[in-house]
């Protein structure tokens, strides 16, 4: 079964600093990798997501994320936050297995942003 | 489109009392995921359809949870009777179609069972 850690639960930035998320998962071959975010109240959006091909790929909002097999990492990039990225963000790994569905999120890291 | 649509957006209800969470998905999404997300849990699948049948319902707690899709536009999940253990915020997400796509997640149903 596959599994997501994120290992920081909280992370601080001020805003203009570069960002980096970690994420590492176990899965037993190419995951389905991706990376949301979730404002307070709402719903959680796709920043972006890995199936193949380019390791490192590009979302919405400037971030950035970068597939590492031989460190089964996954981390989530930015150059200059900006105080809106205060959020909380969730990797997910999805079994690539054609048919399969099912996401499985790790436990989530809450961004702040200091002005 | 508007999205996932989740009704009702909070839900305060006793324990004992039924609860009933709907969810209406993209149209033309043949995936739809029912997750809960708690402080210590985190967030977690409790059933997905595809095509209105129920593929994997390994997450649904216990047998006080059910979750029906009637047809391609509306889905259900019932909670009875209800208990303080189950207050969470509930999630409903579709999908176009399988693994690779993005799962596009409605607002949440926040229930607290008093």
């Amino acid at each position: 079964a596959q599994s997501v850690t994120q290992p920081d639960i909280h992370i601080t930035v001020s805003e203009g600093a570069s960002l980096e998320l970690r994420c590492n998962y176990s899965y037993g071959a190419t995951p389905y990798l991706f990376w949301y975010v979730q404002s307070p109240g709402q719903g959680l959006q796709l920043l972006l997501k890995y199936f193949s091909g380019d390791t490192l790929v590009q979302g919405i909002k400037g971030f950035e994320a970068e597939f590492k097999r031989s460190q089964s990492s996954f981390n989530l990039r930015k150059p200059s936050v900006h105080w809106s990225d205060a959020a909380e963000y969730f990797c997910a790994v999805g079994a690539n297995t054609g048919t399969a569905s099912k996401l499985t999120f790790g436990t989530g890291t809450r961004l702040q942003v200091t002005l | 489109d508007a999205g996932v649509i989740q009704s009702p957006r909070h839900e305060v209800t006793e324990m004992g009392q039924e609860v009933t969470l709907r969810c209406k998905p993209i149209s033309g999404h043949d995936y739809l995921f029912w997750y809960r997300q708690t402080m210590m849990r985190g967030l977690e699948l409790l059933i997905y359809f595809n095509n209105n049948v129920p593929i994997d319902d390994s997450g649904m707690p216990e047998d006080r949870f059910s979750a029906k899709m009637p047809n391609a536009s509306f889905s259900t999940l019932k909670i009875q009777p209800s208990e303080p253990r189950d207050s969470a915020v509930y999630f409903c997400a579709s999908s176009e179609r399988e693994g690779r796509y993005e799962q596009y997640f409605g607002p949440g149903t926040r229930l607290t069972v008093t």
